[in-house]
C-alpha cells in the first residue's frame, strides 16, 4: 500500500511566524504536491514537483514556498504565516504510467494561525 | 465556468437505494477521471478512476464517462450509511507540459437508514 505522512495532524503558529510543513513518501514516486483545502473552494494545488530540487508553481502558489531535497520528502514552507493561511494542507504523490495518473494523500494537516 | 463543476449537495439517499454523483468537466482533452472519497476530517481516498467512455465496475461502484458530452458520473449501487462522505471527482490536465489533476468542490452525499 501506499504510504504517504505528514509531520503533523494538528499545528497553531501565530502570524509572522515562518511554518514548515513535511510530507514523506515510501513509494519511490516521482511526482509529488501540495494541495489547501478550504470550505467550498475545493481542493487547491500550491506547488508540486516532479523530481528531485525540482518545484512548479500550481494555482495558489503566493505566500509559499517548496523544497525538496530527497525523492522521498516534499516541503511547505509558509515563509511569514498569515490568518488566511488557515487552511487543511494535504500532500499527495503519484507516478505517472501510460495508463494512469492517481494520487495519493497524506492524513492532512490542519494549520490554524492566529 | 469552472474547470471540473460538481453538484455540492447534499444529496440524500434511503439505504439500499443507489446513490448517483454527476460531474462535467470544461476540457474537452481531458483523458483521465478520478472519484475521491473524503470522510469528514479524513483526506480524500482514491476510489474509482476510469480512462475510456463507457461504464466501469468495481463491486458496489460503477464510474460512467462520456467525453462527448464531457460529463462522468458515479454510481453507488446498495447504499450503506458507511457510503456517507463527500465524493470528489477530478480530471487530469496538461498545463504547458505538466500533467496535473484538477478537483471538483465535491458532492456530500448522505445515506438514510
Amino acid at each position: 500500500d501506499v504510504k504517504v505522512t505528514q509531520s503533523s495532524r494538528y499545528l497553531v503558529k501565530r502570524t509572522g511566524e515562518k511554518v514548515f510543513l513535511e510530507c514523506v513518501q515510501d513509494m519511490d514516486h516521482e511526482n509529488m504536491f501540495w494541495y489547501r483545502q478550504d470550505p467550498g473552494l475545493g481542493l487547491r494545488l500550491i506547488y508540486f514537483s516532479y523530481d528531485v530540487k525540482m518545484k512548479e508553481k500550481g494555482d495558489i502558489p503566493e505566500g509559499y514556498s517548496v523544497s525538496r531535497e530527497k525523492k522521498e520528502r516534499f516541503s511547505l514552507i509558509l515563509e511569514s504565516a498569515s490568518t488566511n493561511q488557515t487552511s487543511m494542507y494535504l500532500c499527495a504523490s503519484s507516478q505517472i504510467t501510460a495508463y494512469s495518473y492517481e494520487q495519493y494523500f497524506g492524513p492532512g494537516t490542519r494549520l490554524t494561525v492566529t | 465556468q469552472k474547470e471540473v463543476e460538481q453538484n455540492s449537495g447534499p444529496l440524500s439517499v434511503p439505504e439500499g437505494a443507489i446513490a448517483s454523483l454527476n460531474c462535467t468537466y470544461s476540457d474537452r482533452v481531458s483523458q483521465s477521471f478520478f472519484w475521491y472519497r473524503q470522510y469528514s476530517g479524513k483526506s480524500p481516498e482514491l476510489i474509482m478512476s476510469i480512462y475510456s467512455n463507457g461504464d466501469k465496475e468495481d463491486g458496489r461502484f460503477t464510474a460512467q464517462l462520456n467525453k462527448a458530452s464531457q460529463y462522468v458520473s458515479l454510481l453507488i449501487r446498495d447504499s450503506q450509511p458507511s457510503d456517507s462522505a463527500t465524493y470528489l471527482c477530478a480530471v487530469r490536465r496538461v498545463d504547458f507540459g505538466n500533467e496535473k489533476l484538477t478537483f471538483g468542490t465535491g458532492t456530500r452525499l448522505t445515506i438514510i437508514p
